[in-house]
């Protein structure tokens, strides 16, 4: 079966810092893998996918995101945090034959500090 | 372009009634997949719909049923309410069957409480 662990409930960074976010995976064949993000009071958003091909993928909003199969680990990062980053993230991973059925982590709260 | 749209918004039932929630895919989109997602928690897969039927299932009871219409909109039925049914419910659309690209495209969800 297949599982997303994200580690750290709430994560809290000042304005301009690091923002790394968490993400290690159990599958049972190499899975796509996704980060998604929500705002209070809205649905999900995609941020990256890892499918196949390049392992380090880049999305939107300056995040981006590398596949390590050794580690099962897809951590999402971000150079310099922004006030409007504040927000809920989701790891998700999908079966590559299983279109619609994604399994998410738990989420990861994230704050930024001015 | 609409994006994907759910009705209603916000709503409240007692233990034991029924509730259906309704859900429009993105233009092009012809496969919808609905989610619940508890307070704190991470959305969880009830079942995806294609053609009109059922083609996945996730670890929901038989309580939770659907349907999907011929222009592609679905519904969420939800029978013999209980307060654990308490949640935000999303739906997703995606391209046909899922695609190989896996993107789903959410709505803002609609809001149950169950008292």
């Amino acid at each position: 079966a297949q599982s997303v662990t994200q580690l750290g409930s709430h994560v809290s960074v000042s304005e301009g810092a690091l923002v790394l976010l968490r993400c290690n995976y159990s599958s049972s064949v190499p899975p796509y893998l996704f980060w998604y993000v929500q705002y209070p009071n809205q649905g999900l958003q995609l941020l990256l996918k890892y499918t196949t091909g390049a392992t380090l993928v880049k999305g939107i909003n300056g995040f981006e995101a590398e596949f390590k199969k050794s580690e099962t680990s897809f951590h999402l990062t971000k150079p310099s945090a922004h006030m409007s980053d504040a927000a809920e993230y989701f790891c998700a991973v999908r079966k590559p034959n299983q279109g619609g059925k994604l399994i998410f982590g738990q989420g990861t709260e994230l704050s930024v500090k001015p | 372009d609409a994006g994907v749209t759910q009705s209603p918004t916000h709503l409240i039932k007692t233990r034991g009634q029924q509730v259906t929630l309704r859900c429009s895919p993105k233009s092009g989109h012809d496969t919808v997949s609905w989610y619940q997602q508890a307070l704190g928690q991470g959305p969880q897969f009830i079942f995806q719909y294609y053609e009109e039927e059922e083609r996945q299932r996730g670890n929901f009871p038989d309580r939770f049923s659907g349907h999907q219409f011929p222009n592609y909109s679905s519904e969420l039925n939800v029978n013999a309410l209980l307060l654990g049914d308490s949640a935000l419910y999303l739906c997703a659309s995606s391209e046909t069957g899922g695609a190989n690209t896996g993107e789903l495209f959410f709505g803002e969800g609609s809001r149950l409480t169950v008292l």
